[in-house]
């Protein structure tokens, strides 16, 4: 079975900072998935990336995927707190219709 | 709008009384799921249905039951919960497609079991 650690567990800081959370895989990557899951609502997909070394930006957010395709990275530039919630990364290694998530990390940011 | 709609969205009974939560999409999508949270360990899949009437375990199937006679159904059955089932959980479902296609989510069910 697929096992996806994130880090940090947890994570406050303050408007206007920036950070990095993270995602490792036992095993290499289908294709990764990050979510964000806001208090009392489902997890809602942010990006996917599929290639190894891919880079992708959203806005004041940027995802990395590892070259081996067994980590990822998200950044945050100049966090807001509208960015506080679960981040959460999810893989399809065995299968579309079987998601792994990680453990998830938790933001706040606090104004 | 496309949603995924669960009921109910709280939910405290006692320990053996048998329940049904409801899922429905309204996005023709074949994939649906059932998810567990729980704190630490984020989001374990209980059971996942490829199609009307094709069902399969997920990691955590223990004490649960699922059907799917309707596509745009997939409801979740505790035969006799007990309070390890107390849980957050959320319906999920996403196209059949090449490559990995997003879930979208329901708001979730928070189930106490006393």
């Amino acid at each position: 079975t697929q096992l996806l650690e994130q880090s940090p567990q947890f994570l406050s800081i303050q408007e206007g900072e920036n950070l990095t959370v993270y995602c490792n895989s036992s095993s290499v990557f289908s294709s990764l998935q990050w979510y964000r899951q806001e208090p009392g609502e489902g997890p809602v997909l942010l990006v996917t990336v599929v290639t190894g070394g891919e880079v992708k930006k959203l806005k004041r957010l940027t995802f990395q995927f590892g070259d081996a395709r067994k980590d990822s990275s998200l950044h945050i530039t100049a966090a807001q707190p509208g960015d506080t919630g679960l981040y959460l990364c999810a893989d399809s290694a065995g299968g579309y219709q079987k998601v792994t998530f990680g453990t998830g990390t938790k933001l706040q940011v606090i104004p | 709008e496309a949603q995924v709609t669960q009921n109910p969205r709280y939910l405290i009974t006692v320990t053996g009384k048998k329940l049904t939560v409801t899922c429905s999409q309204n996005m023709n999508h074949e994939y649906m799921s059932w998810y567990r949270q729980d704190p630490g360990l984020g989001l374990r899949q209980i059971y996942y249905s490829m199609n009307v009437e094709v069902t399969d375990k997920g990691d955590v199937p223990e004490g649960y039951k699922v059907s799917r006679k309707e596509k745009r159904n997939f409801p979740l059955i505790l035969e006799s919960p007990s309070p390890n089932q107390t849980s957050l959980y959320f319906c999920a479902s996403r196209l059949k497609r090449a490559g990995n296609t997003e879930a979208f989510f329901g708001q979730g069910t928070r189930l106490t079991v006393v």
